[in-house]
């Protein structure tokens, strides 16, 4: 079974860029689904996107298209989420997730000048 | 993009009770990618459901996941204090995954 380690909280200015990363083990990482889910404060569960890293063609949420950036390195097992331009909005914790329920921690991002 | 619209918005049961939450697809899904999910305060969503009627690991019997083509259904019969929770469906067929915006359950 495919286990998810996510990479720790950060706190960014507005305008700024953050990469998260999600670290696999277990499992073929290089044929799996990994997708990112947001979770603003109080609010719902939103897709994002994702990406199979053995095809390396991420998909996205319409509505994060051009403002995410979806990654994955096969040699070391690891997915990421590229945010720029941040704003106060996209304060949430992030999630990456293999369907069906394999999830990592979350990793909370703080936008605040 | 599938929108999955989920009912009620919240509900207040008593312990013993029955629940009974919905999910309605905006087209038709696959139920083999069709899942329920848990979620309670500052936890990461716990898999409860997948293939719309299998149960996840270590889940117990008093919950069950019904439901085919745009209407799925997740029933908690014999409700406990601890399944206050917020119960999300999702869907992930295809390229493109989404998720209901939640049913938050509140037990008297």
């Amino acid at each position: 079974q495919m286990q998810l380690v996510q990479s720790g909280a950060e706190v960014k200015k507005p305008g700024s860029s953050v990469k998260v990363a999600c670290k696999a083990s277990g499992g073929t990482f290089s044929n799996s689904a990994i997708n990112w889910v947001r979770q603003a404060p109080g609010q719902g569960l939103e897709w994002m996107g994702r990406i199979i890293p053995s095809l390396d063609i991420p998909n996205y949420a319409q509505k994060f298209q051009g403002t995410v950036t979806i990654t994955a390195d096969k040699s070391t097992s690891t997915a990421y989420l590229e945010l720029s331009s941040l704003r106060s909005e996209d304060t949430a914790v992030y999630y990456c997730a293999k369907n069906p329920g394999v999830w990592g921690q979350g990793t909370l991002v703080t936008v605040s000048s | 993009e599938i929108v999955l619209t989920q009912s009620p918005g919240t509900l207040s049961l008593s312990p013993g009770e029955r629940a009974t939450l919905s999910c309605r697809a905006s087209q038709s899904v696959s139920s083999n990618y069709f899942a329920w999910y848990q979620q309670k305060p500052g936890q990461a969503p716990r898999l409860l459901i997948y293939g719309a009627s299998s149960r996840a690991t270590g889940i117990p019997d008093r919950f069950s996941g019904s439901g085919s083509g745009t209407d799925f259904t997740l029933t908690i019969s014999r409700l406990e204090p601890e399944d206050s929770a917020v119960y999300y469906c999702q869907q992930y067929a295809g390229f493109l995954c989404s998720f209901g915006q939640g049913t938050k359950l509140e037990i008297k």
